[in-house]
């Protein structure tokens, strides 16, 4: 596998349900984000995670739980979700190195997990 | 206002023409810039990044205007696989993220 994967691909859920969705990079990356998007809205950053510790947290609501194990995966823990839930959520790395030089290459997203909140 | 704003479109344009899209940040500390491409129901891919001097990528031109704050990005002779929608990226120094316009959507007709 080259570039990001997300696993499911699709993602169908009722509201009492726990889920996960997975996101797993294999480009040697040390920064990883989850990222959700809304039909006709900007991408909205939910969490950023950097050498595996978490340095932003878009005020996300807690039903939404991210978990990094280690710098090539990240978790997205999904309880007691909302109808207004429902989108597409993407997982994208980088590699920061804290210079300007590493953002040239700019962020390379997975495919999305296309969640539907029953 | 929004950190970065886009005219949403949609653009449709002839198959050959040239098209343009212009981008404006309101953070005067936005550091790197960048266009990325997202075709429908997948993911957003990078385009290009957009450097001071403006840059070319084959048919792409990127340009940059710190001192009025807004970027653009030229298309020319477009081709029927250039639609898709345009996101202007922008992250601001010293912060570990980028932040995302709205997009422009674009369709070339034949």
């Amino acid at each position: 596998e080259t570039g990001v994967t997300q696993t499911p691909r699709h993602l169908v859920m009722g509201m009492t349900n726990k889920k996960s969705l997975k996101c797993e990079q294999h480009l040697g990356h040390n920064a990883m984000y989850w990222y959700k998007q809304s039909a006709k809205k900007p991408l909205e950053l939910m969490f950023v995670y950097s050498l595996e510790e978490r340095v932003e947290n878009n005020s996300v609501p807690s039903r939404f739980s991210p978990e990094c194990p280690n710098s090539s995966h990240l978790f997205l823990h999904l309880h007691t979700l909302q109808p207004e839930d429902s989108a597409l959520y993407l997982c994208a790395s980088s590699q920061d190195i804290g210079t300007s030089g590493g953002w040239a290459l700019g962020q390379f997203f997975g495919p999305g997990t296309r969640l539907t909140v029953l | 206002r929004k950190e970065v704003e886009q005219d949403p479109g949609p653009f449709n344009v002839p198959e050959g023409a040239t098209v343009a899209f212009n981008c404006t940040y309101s953070n005067s500390a936005s550091q790197s810039f960048f266009w990325y491409r997202q075709d429908c129901r997948k993911e957003p891919k990078l385009l290009m990044s957009v450097y001071s001097s403006g840059n070319e990528d084959g048919r792409f031109t990127a340009q940059l205007n710190r001192a009025s704050q807004y970027i653009s990005l030229l298309i020319r002779d477009s081709k029927l696989s250039d639609s898709a929608t345009y996101l202007c990226v922008v992250k601001i120094q010293g912060a570990q993220k980028l932040v995302f316009g709205q997009g422009t959507r674009l369709t070339i007709n034949p």
